[in-house]
């Protein structure tokens, strides 16, 4: 069975402190992972898909990185409107639909 | 492209009436999926569709749960004689194969 655990839970930073998401993963072939910002009460807004491993991939603040067992989101000098929940997502090749399967999330909280 | 569209974005009932939330998807996409979100959990796949035909069903979606999708364009999701376990936000998304999958707004439900 697919899985995906991200960590930290739950991050704090102060405005310009830099730091990493972690997501973790099995899954028996890996068709992309998927990195989503969700925002309160609304629905997650598409943000990277890796393929392969040593993949990069960056937008404004956020560098995504794959490899054979997890990904990590870098935030370089985040800013407070950076705060939202990051969810991680695997899609697995043996699949049919191409569904996604979901980690829980690490809620960030960028303070001024 | 106006993205997927959710509606109701609320809505509260009461324990055993039935709901019906619809969905539509980025115009052009030919698969359409529903997705279960709690608070503080990522979503978890229900169903989907490519096209009209609906192709896989998660053991998530009891008797209770019908979607339909007709004509391979809008689609609606029904959940009767709703209990408080089914308070949670449905997620619709759609895609076209193999693509990136984008997410709408989504529809919260509250079954008091």
């Amino acid at each position: 069975e697919d899985q995906v655990t991200q960590s930290p839970e739950a991050l704090r930073l102060q405005e310009g402190e830099s730091s990493s998401l972690n997501c973790s993963y099995t899954v028996s072939g890996l068709r992309g992972l998927f990195w989503y910002r969700q925002d309160p009460g609304k629905g997650p807004e598409f943000l990277f898909t890796l393929y392969s491993a040593g993949e990069e991939k960056e937008k404004e603040r956020l560098k995504a990185t794959l490899t054979k067992k997890e990904s990590f989101l870098h935030i370089t000098a985040p800013k407070p409107e950076d705060s939202a929940t990051y969810l991680c997502a695997v899609q697995a090749e043996k699949t049919s639909g191409s569904r996604l399967t979901f980690g829980e999330g690490t809620q960030l909280t960028v303070n001024p | 492209d106006t993205g997927v569209s959710q509606d109701p974005r609320h809505k509260i009932t009461k324990r055993g009436q039935n709901v019906t939330f619809r969905c539509d998807p980025i115009s052009e996409h030919n698969r359409l999926y529903w997705y279960r979100q709690t608070l503080g959990q990522g979503p978890e796949f229900l169903t989907y569709f490519q096209n009209e035909a609906q192709l896989e069903k998660s053991r998530l979606l009891s008797d209770r749960f019908s979607a339909e999708r007709p004509k391979g364009s809008f689609s609606t999701l029904e959940i009767q004689r709703t209990e408080q376990g089914d308070s949670a936000m449905y997620l619709c998304a759609s895609s076209l194969v193999f693509n990136t999958i984008y997410f709408g707004e989504g529809s919260w439900l509250t079954v008091v």
